[in-house]
């Protein structure tokens, strides 16, 4: 089973409000992924971290998303204003490394966004 | 680039009954490939994974075969259970950073 921890599992938020929520990978996993799953199960990849330093991101995440994944400290995730839109499942997960090693996912923020 | 293809939607069996999904992906890059399954109020798991060194996975009697001819990647169970119930997903890795490609799911309905 994994051992990603995802807070808050629920997250209400208003229109234009911030939204913030963490992850804290698997012990001694440096690879860290953020995915937005939507109400029709459709995955979309954010961004990913080895250690502190972002590999890839895509668009969205460069404009109203921001995330972070500190020494010592949580990662996390925050949409500055949310829209409508951005009600999703976001999806913490960690690996080993880059390459073909497996991910390994948290159970999830809800947000809605009213 | 990258892309997964599952055609069914969902999948309703009886227990015991023999489990196919499809699952067809397109890449530029020698593909790692998963299958991920998600239970209501969870996220994924790992079911089985599978590169082009072994071709074959096998985990909890489900199996995967990687066929680089017909770009397929199977699952299959022979005998399904109730407690099998939830989404199914094809799962393409990125070689570069790992990034991973999904399938839109498959929901599999097994009943007593």
């Amino acid at each position: 089973n994994s051992k990603v921890i995802q807070t808050p599992r629920y997250l209400v938020k208003g229109q234009g409000q911030k939204a913030k929520m963490r992850c804290i990978p698997e012990k001694g996993h440096p690879v860290v992924f953020w995915y937005q799953q939507n109400k029709n199960n459709e995955f979309k990849f954010l961004i990913n971290f080895q250690n502190q330093e972002v590999l890839q991101q895509i668009d969205m995440t460069e404009k109203r998303f921001s995330a972070e994944c500190p020494s010592n400290s949580p990662c996390s995730l925050e949409i500055q204003s949310s829209e409508a839109g951005d009600s999703a499942l976001y999806l913490c997960a960690s690996s080993l490394s880059g390459g073909s090693y497996e991910q390994y996912f948290g159970p999830g923020t809800r947000l809605t966004v009213l | 680039g990258d892309s997964v293809t599952q055609m069914q939607g969902q999948v309703t069996l009886s227990e015991d009954d023999f489990l196919f999904i499809n699952c067809t992906y397109s890449t530029t890059w020698y593909p790692t490939l998963f299958w991920y399954v998600q239970y209501p109020g969870e996220g994924p798991q790992l079911l089985l994974k599978v590169t082009t060194a072994n071709n074959k996975g096998i985990s909890r009697g489900f199996e995967a075969t990687y066929d680089k001819r017909t770009t397929s990647f199977h699952l299959q169970k022979a005998s399904v259970q109730e407690s099998d119930s939830a989404v199914y997903y094809c799962v393409l890795g990125d070689s570069g950073y790992n990034k991973l490609t999904f399938g839109k799911g498959t929901v599999l309905l097994v009943s007593p």
